[in-house]
């Protein structure tokens, strides 16, 4: 069963550090977001994009968060400089077309000391 | 804003017992709905769509009421494994970013 994959599953940081977060998704899905789930909160979009275009991006913090999806299929959430609010779960999903069913990957957990 | 709604819990509920919660969102245009479950520290994982005459997949049913902008999720004869977190999703189209607005999830614990 094809799946999203992402890297690295744990990430511990100093703050003010950059930190970056690849995400796969499955073969063929043209929309792909990122997430961010603190504990015991549901996932709050950070981006959203089609193919290679960012259709949504308004919840993702501009001065620090940067993402790309350059060729329309692997994608980078970067954060720089790290902070200590930033600790949280990312999660990467990826759907065919939206508002599709979207799967997820195992995302990865960021720690900011 | 488009919000959805749940309560958080957490739902204590005996093994063999029936337990459902519903989930309210507000975006009357919404499309699509969906129930994710996720486990501690896991990701979500689609448990199923809902569909407007409602669903069934073995112990789970899903309903919509479309009228009163909610949906449920009804489990019957509940085991240990059902023991998680579990999300109500509304996805809408238009505007410009088509997507799907998450709740904060339903805690539910089976106890043996």
């Amino acid at each position: 069963e094809a799946e999203v994959a992402q890297s690295p599953r744990y990430k511990i940081t100093e703050k003010s550090q950059a930190v970056a977060f690849w995400c796969d998704p499955i073969s063929g899905h043209a929309t792909l977001y990122w997430y961010r789930q603190i504990l015991g909160q549901g996932p709050e979009l950070l981006v959203q994009f089609q193919d290679e275009s960012v259709v949504d991006d308004s919840q993702l913090p501009k001065d620090r968060f940067s993402a790309e999806r350059l060729k329309g299929v692997d994608s980078t959430l970067k954060i720089q400089p790290a902070e200590l609010g930033d600790s949280a779960m990312y999660l990467c999903a990826s759907s065919f077309a939206a508002p599709d069913t979207q799967y997820f990957g195992p995302g990865t957990r960021l720690t900011v000391l | 804003r488009k919000e959805v709604e749940q309560d958080p819990g957490p739902f204590n509920v005996p093994e063999g017992a029936t337990v459902a919660f519903n989930c309210t969102y507000s975006n009357s245009a919404s499309q699509s709905f969906f129930w994710y479950r996720q486990d501690c520290r896991k990701e979500p994982k689609l448990l199923m769509s809902v569909y407007s005459s409602g669903n069934e997949d073995g112990r789970f049913t899903a309903q919509l009421n479309r009228a009163s902008q909610y949906i449920s999720l009804l489990i019957r004869d509940s085991k240990l494994s059902d023991s998680a977190t579990y999300l109500c999703v509304v996805g809408w189209t238009g505007g410009g970013a088509d997507g799907l607005t998450f709740g904060k999830g339903t805690h539910l614990i089976i106890q043996p």
